[in-house]
């Protein structure tokens, strides 16, 4: 059964950094195209960044590009996204995603927040 | 990068009513957009892929149309558990976007 687990969320200062964990079943991270999806409160639904079949190639939204990093560790069967520089603005719940099948994780909330 | 207008942000629709919801993209993504159900507190959930290609197990009361730029997501007759936010997302160059959502309400 595909599952993905999201964790890593919670309350950070404004510039500080967070690390999310994806961690997913019945599937290798590298074999699928991934993605990060977030959703501010009351918000609509934003693209975050994609990691491509193999994990080649990753694109950002341009809100994120050049602070947030996405990887995988294939063995540990987990996706990350790493994020640096955060802002009130990147407050949000966080979903992971395999675009193929259309799976989703139970999202994780991060507060960006003095 | 391609810019998504989606129409209307909300209706209010009655059970049995159909209902139509429009998403424009700024500019040709072929067939390349899908429509997706959110309600509160879930994530979401595909409908439609390839623009009209019914997601496995979705009921068949829901249909997609379009291609190029204009689409269009018809739920022929709404049922109580479609009040729901709808999205539609461009998967034909990145950065990928979403549509800003159209809230289905109970009338």
């Amino acid at each position: 059964e595909v599952q993905l687990v999201e964790s890593g969320g919670g309350l950070v200062q404004p510039g500080g950094s967070l690390r999310l964990s994806c961690a997913v079943s019945g599937f290798t991270v590298g074999s699928y195209a991934m993605s990060w999806v977030r959703q501010a409160p009351g918000k609509g639904l934003e693209w975050v960044s994609v990691f491509s079949v193999g994990g080649e190639i990753t694109y950002y939204a341009g809100s994120v590009k050049g602070r947030f990093t996405m990887s995988s560790d294939n063995s540990r069967k987990t996706l990350y996204l790493e994020m640096n520089s955060l802002r009130a603005g990147d407050t949000a719940v966080y979903y992971c995603r395999r675009d193929y099948g259309d799976y989703w994780g139970q999202g994780t909330l991060v507060t960006v927040s003095s | 990068d391609i810019q998504m207008t989606q129409s209307p942000s909300s209706l209010s629709a009655s059970v049995g009513d159909r209902v139509t919801i429009t998403c424009r993209t700024s500019q040709g993504i072929r067939n390349d957009l899908g429509w997706y159900q959110q309600k509160p507190g879930k994530a979401p959930k595909r409908l439609i892929y390839a623009a009209s290609t019914l997601q496995s197990g979705v009921p068949s009361r829901f249909s997609g149309s379009g291609s190029g730029t204009e689409f269009t997501l018809t739920i022929s007759s709404l049922q109580p558990e479609d009040f729901a936010t709808y999205y539609c997302l461009q998967q034909y160059s990145y950065p990928w976007t979403f549509g800003q959502g159209t809230k289905v309400e109970i009338k």
